[in-house]
């Protein structure tokens, strides 16, 4: 069955950076778009960015652009988001999932507390 | 506008039916999804292009389509329904991921 497991979330101060990873399992990988998707705490769901199945297309959502980047690697069957400039705002869990009709298939999360 | 509403919050008995709206301009356009969320778990997609349920979806879960006003309608609906739901579209160039902000169903 389709897999996703986020890693790489913690606490880090205003200004800092990080790495999440997704690595996908259970499906073929390298025919689907990726998706981040963040949730603050008690708050609703905010599209952070996705990929195209080759990575050639990629789209971010405003307030994200300039200090994300999303990137994938189909061999390791991979996902990633290269947070810089983090914000106490950015303070949420962050799932991966799966872009096709829908967002149809999604991790469990990993929290990123940006605090000083 | 791309922004899509949504009631904050609905209340319906059980074995009654509950109809949760949500309503854009870009919905006269673009495909709508829904998706429900319990507390602690992961989001699960419910109603895909308007009107597709996925599979293992209960069959009580439908949604429709009016111009700008997307509905998802819980016919029947039970106590373990009880969850926040949103809807989802894409802006107008087809391009940008958007949400509603969520309504929390309450099964009385």
């Amino acid at each position: 069955q389709v897999q996703l497991v986020e890693s790489g979330g913690g606490l880090v101060k205003p200004g800092g950076s990080l790495r999440l990873s997704c690595a996908a399992s259970g499906f073929f990988f390298q025919d689907y778009y990726m998706t981040w998707i963040r949730q603050a705490p008690g708050k609703g769901l905010e599209w952070v960015s996705y990929i195209s199945d080759s990575g050639s297309t990629i789209y971010y959502a405003d307030s994200m652009k300039g200090r994300f980047t999303i990137s994938r690697d189909n061999g390791r069957k991979s996902l990633y988001l290269q947070m810089h400039s983090l914000r106490v705002e950015d303070t949420a869990v962050y799932y991966c999932a799966t872009l096709e009709n829908g967002i149809n298939h999604w991790g469990q999360g990993t929290l990123v507390t940006v605090s000083s | 506008s791309d922004e899509l509403t949504q009631p904050a919050s609905v209340s319906e008995s059980p074995g009654q039916t509950a109809r949760i709206t949500c309503s854009g301009d870009g919905l006269l356009k673009q495909y709508s999804y829904w998706y429900q969320q319990k507390p602690g778990q992961a989001p699960v997609l419910v109603i895909y292009k308007d009107t597709e349920r996925p599979s293992g979806i209960p069959e009580r879960f439908s949604g429709s389509s009016a111009g700008t006003i997307v509905t998802l309608t819980i016919s029947g609906v039970q106590a373990e329904d009880e969850a926040d739901y949103y809807c989802q579209s894409t802006d107008s160039s087809g391009n940008y991921v958007i949400f509603g902000g969520g309504t929390k169903l309450t099964v009385l």
